[in-house]
């Protein structure tokens, strides 16, 4: 199994809202929803954000909103502030207890 | 709360062993699975695989299968990547995330700050 498929970089105004696509095979996401996003600023660890496709772990701010259609998940960004700007990494339970990670979208505030 | 502490940056030869270590702290800990996950310089997460340190049931991914292995302590809750022999492509920093017990539990909700590894002749 590759790597799940994600767009390289993603950007939007202060404010504006922005949506990244993960996209992956139907092994790849099976009939799961285990679908996470994580977020990591430069020369940090990552950061949970969305876990099992669309739930926010305590003190994630509603801004960030998860989603998943058929073999796409997606993560938006809601009134985008400057903190916002990172690397995004989306995530899935692959089956037969294997992990896939997607390749990373460096999201920039302009 | 569930703090992992990785241990420190290693600098090592092509050939040389490891083994770098992750301490976690708190009670939830005994219900977790311990993770590691790759970060190759520039590049994105990769998952290499994740023990259970209460009986040390081991799964790897595919790729690292036979590259490296995890182990655990569970009576001081530390869980261990181990190479026996490196190679320059194994420079990386190396993640190790909590991931909660649980049929349904796939996601990693804590992290540990990670180890950079550097392999140079």
């Amino acid at each position: 199994q590759s790597a799940l498929t994600q767009p390289p970089s993603a950007s939007g105004s202060s404010g504006q809202s922005v949506t990244i696509s993960c996209a992956g095979t139907s092994s790849d996401f099976g009939d799961y929803d285990f679908v996470s996003w994580y977020q990591q600023h430069p020369g940090k660890a990552p950061k949970l954000i969305i876990y099992e496709v669309s739930k926010r772990p305590s003190g994630v701010p509603d801004r960030f909103s998860g989603s998943k259609s058929g073999n796409t998940a997606s993560l938006t960004v809601s009134g985008l502030q400057a903190e916002d700007e990172a690397d995004y990494y989306c995530c899935s339970y692959g089956g037969s207890t294997n992990v896939l990670f997607g390749g990373g979208t460096r999201v920039t505030v302009l | 709360e569930v703090q992992l502490v990785q241990s420190g940056p290693e600098v090592k030869k092509p050939g040389e062993s490891l083994k770098i270590s992750c301490q976690g702290s708190g009670s939830s800990l005994r219900n977790s699975w311990i993770a590691w996950v790759r970060q190759m310089p520039g590049k994105g997460l990769e998952w290499m695989g994740m023990i259970y340190p209460a009986d040390s049931d081991t799964r790897y991914s595919p790729s690292f299968q036979g590259q490296v292995t995890i182990s655990a302590d569970k009576s001081i809750n530390t869980a261990y990547l181990h190479w026996s022999s490196l190679r320059a492509s194994d420079t990386a920093i190396y993640y190790c995330a909590r991931r909660p017990w649980g049929i349904a539990e796939w996601y990693f909700d804590y992290w540990g700050q990670g180890t950079l590894l550097s392999v140079s002749s």
